[in-house]
C-alpha cells in the first residue's frame, strides 16, 4: 500500500514563528502536493512538485514556500505564521501518469493552530 | 467558475438505506477523470471510486457506484446499504487531461448515518 506520512498531526505555533510541515512518501512517486483544507472551501492547492528541486505554485501559494531536496520528501514552510493560516494541511503524492485512473494518495493531515 | 460543485453541505441517511451524494463538474476538456474520496473524522482522505470521461459503464466498487451522466456533467456517488461507518465527509474531485497535475475538489458533503 502507498504510504504518505506527515510528521506532525497537531501543532500549535505562535504568530511570526517559522513552521515546517514534513511529508514523506514511500512509493517513489514523482508528484507531491500540499493542500489546505478549510470548512466550506474544500481542498485548495498550495504548491506541488513534479520532481526533485522542482516546484510550482498552486491556487493559494501566498505566505508559503516548499522544499523538495529528495524525491520522497516534500516540506511545506510557513516563513512567518499568521492566524489566518490556522487550518488542516494535507500532503499527497501520485505517479507521473494519470493513466488507468491512478489517483492521488493522501497523508493523514496536519492540524495547525496559530495563536 | 467552480470546477466541481457539491450542493449538499450535509446529508442524513438511515442505516441500511441507499444515499446519493451530488456532484456536478465544469470542464471543456474532452478527456477528464472524476474521483470520490471519503474523509472520516480522523482526517485521512480515502480514495473510493474513479470514472474516466470515456468509460462507457458507470464505475462500481463494492457498495459504491458512480452515476455518471456526461451530458449533464454530473457524477453522483451512490452508497448502497449505508453503514454507521459511512458517516464522514465526502469529496468529489476532477482531473483534466490538459497536462495539469492537480485535482480540483468540491467543498464536500457531510454524511451522517442514523442508526
Amino acid at each position: 500500500d502507498v504510504k504518505v506520512t506527515q510528521s506532525s498531526r497537531y501543532l500549535v505555533k505562535r504568530t511570526g514563528e517559522k513552521v515546517f510541515l514534513e511529508c514523506v512518501q514511500d512509493m517513489d512517486h514523482e508528484n507531491m502536493f500540499w493542500y489546505r483544507q478549510d470548512p466550506g472551501l474544500g481542498l485548495r492547492l498550495i504548491y506541488f512538485s513534479y520532481d526533485v528541486k522542482m516546484k510550482e505554485k498552486g491556487d493559494i501559494p501566498e505566505g508559503y514556500s516548499v522544499s523538495r531536496e529528495k524525491k520522497e520528501r516534500f516540506s511545506l514552510i510557513l516563513e512567518s505564521a499568521s492566524t489566518n493560516q490556522t487550518s488542516m494541511y494535507l500532503c499527497a503524492s501520485r505517479e507521473q501518469s494519470w493513466s488507468s485512473g491512478n489517483t492521488i494518495y493522501f497523508g493523514e493531515g496536519s492540524w495547525l493552530t496559530v495563536v | 467558475a467552480q470546477k466541481i460543485t457539491q450542493t449538499q453541505p450535509g446529508m442524513f441517511v438511515q442505516e441500511k438505506e441507499a444515499v446519493t451524494l451530488d456532484c456536478t463538474y465544469d470542464t471543456s476538456d474532452p478527456s477528464y477523470g472524476l474521483f470520490w474520496y471519503k474523509q472520516p473524522s480522523s482526517g485521512e482522505m480515502i480514495f473510493l471510486i474513479y470514472q474516466g470521461s470515456y468509460d462507457q459503464q458507470n464505475a462500481t466498487e463494492g457498495r459504491y457506484s458512480l452515476n455518471f451522466q456526461k451530458a449533464r456533467k454530473s457524477a453522483n456517488l451512490v452508497i448502497s446499504a449505508s453503514q454507521l461507518g459511512d458517516s464522514a465527509m465526502y469529496f468529489c474531485a476532477m482531473r483534466e487531461d490538459d497536462g495539469a497535475n492537480n485535482l480540483f475538489f468540491g467543498t464536500g458533503t457531510r454524511l451522517t448515518v442514523i442508526p
